[in-house]
Protein backbone atom coordinates (compact mmCIF):
# COMPACT_ATOMS: atom_id res chain seq x y z
CA UNK A 1 0.00 0.00 0.00
CA UNK A 2 1.46 2.89 -1.15
CA UNK A 3 1.21 5.97 1.49
CA UNK A 4 1.69 9.74 1.31
CA UNK A 5 2.21 11.70 4.48
CA UNK A 6 1.68 15.29 4.83
CA UNK A 7 2.92 17.67 7.21
CA UNK A 8 2.51 20.10 9.03
CA UNK A 9 -1.42 18.75 9.47
CA UNK A 10 -2.56 22.29 10.59
CA UNK A 11 -0.99 25.69 9.92
CA UNK A 12 -2.15 28.98 10.88
CA UNK A 13 -0.37 31.96 10.00
CA UNK A 14 -0.49 35.83 9.36
CA UNK A 15 -1.18 37.40 6.13
CA UNK A 16 1.50 38.04 4.35
CA UNK A 17 3.75 35.44 5.97
CA UNK A 18 5.58 32.63 3.48
CA UNK A 19 4.35 28.58 3.99
CA UNK A 20 5.92 25.69 3.40
CA UNK A 21 3.66 22.08 3.11
CA UNK A 22 5.49 18.62 2.90
CA UNK A 23 4.03 15.27 1.50
CA UNK A 24 6.29 12.39 1.65
CA UNK A 25 6.62 8.83 0.93
CA UNK A 26 8.50 5.99 0.68
CA UNK A 27 6.86 4.93 -2.67
CA UNK A 28 7.85 6.41 -6.15
CA UNK A 29 5.07 8.20 -7.59
CA UNK A 30 4.87 8.45 -11.95
CA UNK A 31 3.12 11.95 -11.03
CA UNK A 32 2.24 13.53 -8.14
CA UNK A 33 -0.62 16.36 -7.74
CA UNK A 34 -2.03 19.27 -5.06
CA UNK A 35 -5.73 19.78 -4.96
CA UNK A 36 -7.44 22.29 -2.83
CA UNK A 37 -10.41 22.22 -1.07
CA UNK A 38 -12.96 24.18 0.76
CA UNK A 39 -15.56 23.29 3.02
CA UNK A 40 -18.68 21.16 1.52
CA UNK A 41 -16.66 21.25 -2.22
CA UNK A 42 -15.03 19.16 -3.80
CA UNK A 43 -10.86 18.97 -3.95
CA UNK A 44 -9.76 21.30 -7.10
CA UNK A 45 -6.24 20.39 -8.98
CA UNK A 46 -3.57 23.21 -9.07
CA UNK A 47 -0.89 21.42 -10.31
CA UNK A 48 0.52 17.98 -11.48
CA UNK A 49 4.08 17.49 -11.34
CA UNK A 50 6.07 14.87 -13.42
CA UNK A 51 9.38 14.92 -13.64
CA UNK A 52 11.93 14.00 -10.89
CA UNK A 53 13.49 17.40 -9.63
CA UNK A 54 10.31 19.22 -12.12
CA UNK A 55 9.31 23.14 -10.20
CA UNK A 56 6.21 24.49 -10.96
CA UNK A 57 5.07 27.86 -10.33
CA UNK A 58 1.39 29.01 -10.29
CA UNK A 59 1.26 32.91 -8.72
CA UNK A 60 2.19 32.61 -5.58
CA UNK A 61 2.65 28.98 -5.18
CA UNK A 62 5.74 26.86 -6.37
CA UNK A 63 5.50 23.11 -6.28
CA UNK A 64 8.36 20.85 -6.41
CA UNK A 65 8.73 17.30 -7.16
CA UNK A 66 11.46 15.11 -5.39
CA UNK A 67 14.36 14.00 -7.66
CA UNK A 68 13.52 10.72 -6.83
CA UNK A 69 9.72 10.90 -7.26
CA UNK A 70 8.52 10.04 -3.64
CA UNK A 71 8.05 13.98 -2.37
CA UNK A 72 6.70 17.18 -2.83
CA UNK A 73 6.53 20.39 -1.70
CA UNK A 74 4.01 23.29 -2.08
CA UNK A 75 5.71 26.66 -1.25
CA UNK A 76 2.99 29.60 -0.75
CA UNK A 77 4.87 33.35 -0.49
CA UNK A 78 3.20 36.09 1.45
CA UNK A 79 0.20 34.03 1.90
CA UNK A 80 -3.65 36.08 1.66
CA UNK A 81 -7.11 35.29 3.40
CA UNK A 82 -8.09 33.54 -0.02
CA UNK A 83 -5.37 30.96 0.14
CA UNK A 84 -7.14 29.39 3.08
CA UNK A 85 -8.41 25.66 2.99
CA UNK A 86 -7.36 22.15 3.03
CA UNK A 87 -4.39 21.37 0.25
CA UNK A 88 -4.45 17.78 -0.59
CA UNK A 89 -1.35 15.79 -2.45
CA UNK A 90 -2.23 12.87 -4.21
CA UNK A 91 0.02 10.26 -5.93
CA UNK A 92 -0.73 8.16 -9.34
CA UNK A 93 0.96 4.89 -9.47
CA UNK A 94 3.38 3.36 -11.54
CA UNK A 95 2.38 0.71 -13.51
CA UNK A 96 -1.21 -1.55 -13.16
CA UNK A 97 -3.85 0.43 -11.46
CA UNK A 98 -1.67 3.60 -12.36
CA UNK A 99 -5.63 5.69 -12.48
CA UNK A 100 -5.94 5.16 -8.84
CA UNK A 101 -4.76 8.74 -6.99
CA UNK A 102 -3.34 8.06 -3.09
CA UNK A 103 -4.50 10.89 -1.42
CA UNK A 104 -2.49 12.37 1.81
CA UNK A 105 -4.66 13.34 4.67
CA UNK A 106 -4.21 17.06 3.97
CA UNK A 107 -2.84 20.34 5.18
CA UNK A 108 -5.71 23.03 6.49
CA UNK A 109 -4.32 26.00 6.09
CA UNK A 110 -6.11 29.45 7.34
CA UNK A 111 -4.54 32.58 7.05
CA UNK A 112 -5.34 35.24 9.44
CA UNK A 113 -6.01 38.87 8.05
CA UNK B 1 -23.69 20.55 -17.25
CA UNK B 2 -20.83 22.75 -16.59
CA UNK B 3 -18.96 20.15 -14.16
CA UNK B 4 -19.74 16.83 -12.17
CA UNK B 5 -23.38 16.72 -10.24
CA UNK B 6 -23.73 14.78 -7.15
CA UNK B 7 -27.24 14.54 -5.33
CA UNK B 8 -28.59 15.05 -2.95
CA UNK B 9 -25.82 16.71 -1.15
CA UNK B 10 -26.77 15.78 2.50
CA UNK B 11 -28.22 12.67 3.30
CA UNK B 12 -28.97 11.05 6.97
CA UNK B 13 -29.94 8.03 6.77
CA UNK B 14 -30.78 5.63 10.30
CA UNK B 15 -28.27 2.06 10.95
CA UNK B 16 -29.64 -0.31 8.61
CA UNK B 17 -30.94 1.87 5.76
CA UNK B 18 -30.12 1.28 2.16
CA UNK B 19 -28.95 4.30 0.48
CA UNK B 20 -28.55 5.50 -3.38
CA UNK B 21 -26.27 8.30 -3.64
CA UNK B 22 -26.55 9.82 -7.86
CA UNK B 23 -23.58 10.97 -9.59
CA UNK B 24 -23.92 12.89 -13.06
CA UNK B 25 -20.27 13.12 -14.69
CA UNK B 26 -19.27 16.28 -17.37
CA UNK B 27 -20.94 15.05 -20.61
CA UNK B 28 -18.19 12.96 -22.73
CA UNK B 29 -16.70 12.09 -19.64
CA UNK B 30 -15.42 8.53 -20.22
CA UNK B 31 -13.69 7.66 -16.57
CA UNK B 32 -15.87 7.97 -13.81
CA UNK B 33 -14.17 7.73 -10.02
CA UNK B 34 -15.89 7.46 -6.55
CA UNK B 35 -13.97 8.22 -3.65
CA UNK B 36 -14.84 8.47 0.12
CA UNK B 37 -13.43 11.07 2.17
CA UNK B 38 -13.89 10.62 5.97
CA UNK B 39 -13.74 13.44 9.04
CA UNK B 40 -10.36 14.69 8.93
CA UNK B 41 -8.97 12.29 6.03
CA UNK B 42 -8.08 12.88 2.63
CA UNK B 43 -10.41 10.89 -0.13
CA UNK B 44 -9.71 7.35 -0.60
CA UNK B 45 -10.77 5.78 -4.21
CA UNK B 46 -13.60 3.17 -4.19
CA UNK B 47 -14.28 1.82 -7.61
CA UNK B 48 -13.54 3.06 -11.05
CA UNK B 49 -15.07 2.94 -14.21
CA UNK B 50 -14.51 3.35 -17.75
CA UNK B 51 -18.04 4.04 -20.16
CA UNK B 52 -20.04 1.24 -18.21
CA UNK B 53 -17.44 -1.15 -17.00
CA UNK B 54 -16.20 -1.51 -13.83
CA UNK B 55 -13.02 -1.79 -14.06
CA UNK B 56 -11.63 -1.54 -10.54
CA UNK B 57 -13.85 -2.00 -7.26
CA UNK B 58 -11.10 -2.85 -5.07
CA UNK B 59 -11.64 0.10 -2.55
CA UNK B 60 -15.42 -1.17 -1.51
CA UNK B 61 -15.35 -1.74 1.67
CA UNK B 62 -17.67 -4.20 2.38
CA UNK B 63 -20.08 -6.18 -0.18
CA UNK B 64 -22.80 -3.28 1.44
CA UNK B 65 -21.08 -1.20 -0.98
CA UNK B 66 -22.24 -1.57 -4.75
CA UNK B 67 -21.72 1.07 -7.43
CA UNK B 68 -23.53 0.84 -11.54
CA UNK B 69 -23.05 3.07 -14.37
CA UNK B 70 -25.22 1.09 -16.88
CA UNK B 71 -25.51 2.94 -19.72
CA UNK B 72 -21.98 4.95 -18.93
CA UNK B 73 -22.91 7.80 -18.04
CA UNK B 74 -24.90 8.52 -14.38
CA UNK B 75 -23.20 6.53 -11.40
CA UNK B 76 -25.08 4.96 -8.62
CA UNK B 77 -23.33 4.38 -5.51
CA UNK B 78 -25.36 2.37 -2.85
CA UNK B 79 -25.20 1.42 0.14
CA UNK B 80 -27.13 -1.48 1.53
CA UNK B 81 -27.82 -1.82 5.87
CA UNK B 82 -25.95 1.93 6.29
CA UNK B 83 -23.91 1.29 9.29
CA UNK B 84 -22.16 4.18 11.55
CA UNK B 85 -18.65 3.68 10.04
CA UNK B 86 -20.03 4.77 6.61
CA UNK B 87 -20.52 8.21 7.54
CA UNK B 88 -18.30 10.10 5.45
CA UNK B 89 -18.20 12.30 2.27
CA UNK B 90 -18.44 10.22 -0.53
CA UNK B 91 -16.85 12.11 -3.86
CA UNK B 92 -17.44 11.29 -7.89
CA UNK B 93 -14.97 12.46 -10.08
CA UNK B 94 -14.94 12.25 -14.20
CA UNK B 95 -12.16 12.69 -16.57
CA UNK B 96 -11.31 11.89 -19.88
CA UNK B 97 -9.01 9.02 -20.14
CA UNK B 98 -5.37 9.75 -18.72
CA UNK B 99 -6.57 13.42 -18.12
CA UNK B 100 -6.97 15.47 -14.61
CA UNK B 101 -10.02 14.46 -12.53
CA UNK B 102 -12.85 16.92 -12.17
CA UNK B 103 -14.75 16.84 -8.41
CA UNK B 104 -17.83 16.88 -7.86
CA UNK B 105 -19.09 18.66 -4.40
CA UNK B 106 -19.31 15.25 -2.76
CA UNK B 107 -22.68 14.08 -0.68
CA UNK B 108 -22.03 13.88 3.29
CA UNK B 109 -23.32 10.51 4.64
CA UNK B 110 -24.45 10.74 8.24
CA UNK B 111 -25.51 7.38 9.53
CA UNK B 112 -27.24 7.75 13.15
Amino acid sequence: TQLLEQSPQFLSIQEGENLTVYCNSSSVFSSLQWYRQEPGEGPVLLVTVVTGGEVKKLKRLTFQFGDARKDSSLHITAAQPGDTGLYLCAGEATGAGSYQLTFGKGTKLSVIP
Amino acid sequence: GAGVSQSPRYKVAKRGQDVALRCDPISGHVSLFWYQQALGQGPEFLTYFQNEAQLDKSGLPSDRFFAERPEGSVSTLKIQRTQQEDSAVYLCASSLVGSPLHFGNGTRLTVT
